[in-house]
């Protein structure tokens, strides 16, 4: 058990339909990075934190998505106007800075219809 | 080219033999390396880091990096069927966020 929780666990959302997700680390991580998983593929890169600083985003992340994390704690990813190719599994994984190692939540997976 | 490469599988082994994992990245500035072992419908459990070059040992797992051949693997002894999944590898290529392979599939049958 990492001591990362993420809500929801699972989404199943219509196309053009936001969505937020959320994650929670049990205690205090200087950074957090939020990571997308598709089939077959291993996790890409969307966007860290350090503390409330959102300090690197990724190409991926489109107009559409936006993170925040207010407190330097929990952080939200949303994604508005969701499409059918945002259907993945939503990871994040704060760093052990002792040992600069991140460790991965369950995941949010969404399913665009 | 990607940046971090894994042979996708599946790599099938008998049960109690030594599974070698490999993984080549290109980014020669990279400084430490992640396996990650991933059980369909579950995400990434980190099982074991390296920084420096040569052999690291925990338990059955051994992690070995040669940075001149830009060259990463695992070797998982005495191989249990619990540890058939896809085993993800992962590197700092230059920044702090991890760059992923598409990971490797292991069978390790009874």
């Amino acid at each position: 058990d990492t001591g990362v929780s993420q809500n929801p666990r699972h989404k199943i959302t219509k196309r053009g339909q936001n969505v937020t997700f959320r994650c929670d680390p049990i205690s205090e991580h200087n950074r957090l990075y939020w990571y997308r998983q598709t089939l077959g593929q291993g996790p890409e890169f969307l966007t860290y934190f350090q503390n409330e600083a959102q300090l690197e985003k990724s190409r991926l992340l489109s107009d559409r998505f936006s993170a925040e994390r207010p407190k330097g704690s929990f952080s939200t990813l949303e994604i508005q106007r969701t499409e059918q190719g945002d259907s993945a599994m939503y990871l994040c994984a704060p760093d052990r800075e002792s040992t600069d190692t991140q460790y991965f939540g369950p995941g949010t997976r969404l399913t665009v219809l | 080219q990607k940046e971090v490469e894994q042979n996708s599988g599946p790599l099938s082994v008998p049960e109690g033999a030594i599974a070698s994992l490999n993984c080549t990245y290109s980014d020669r500035g990279s400084q430490s390396f992640f396996w990650y072992r991933q059980y369909s419908g579950k995400s990434p459990e980190l099982i074991m880091f390296i920084y420096s070059n040569g052999d690291k040992e925990d338990g059955r797992f051994t992690a070995q990096l040669n940075k001149a051949s830009q060259y990463v693997s695992l070797l998982i002894r005495d191989s249990q069927p619990s540890d058939s999944a896809t085993y993800l590898c992962a590197g700092n290529t230059g920044r702090r966020a991890l760059t992923f392979g598409s990971g490797t599939r292991l069978q390790v049958q009874p």
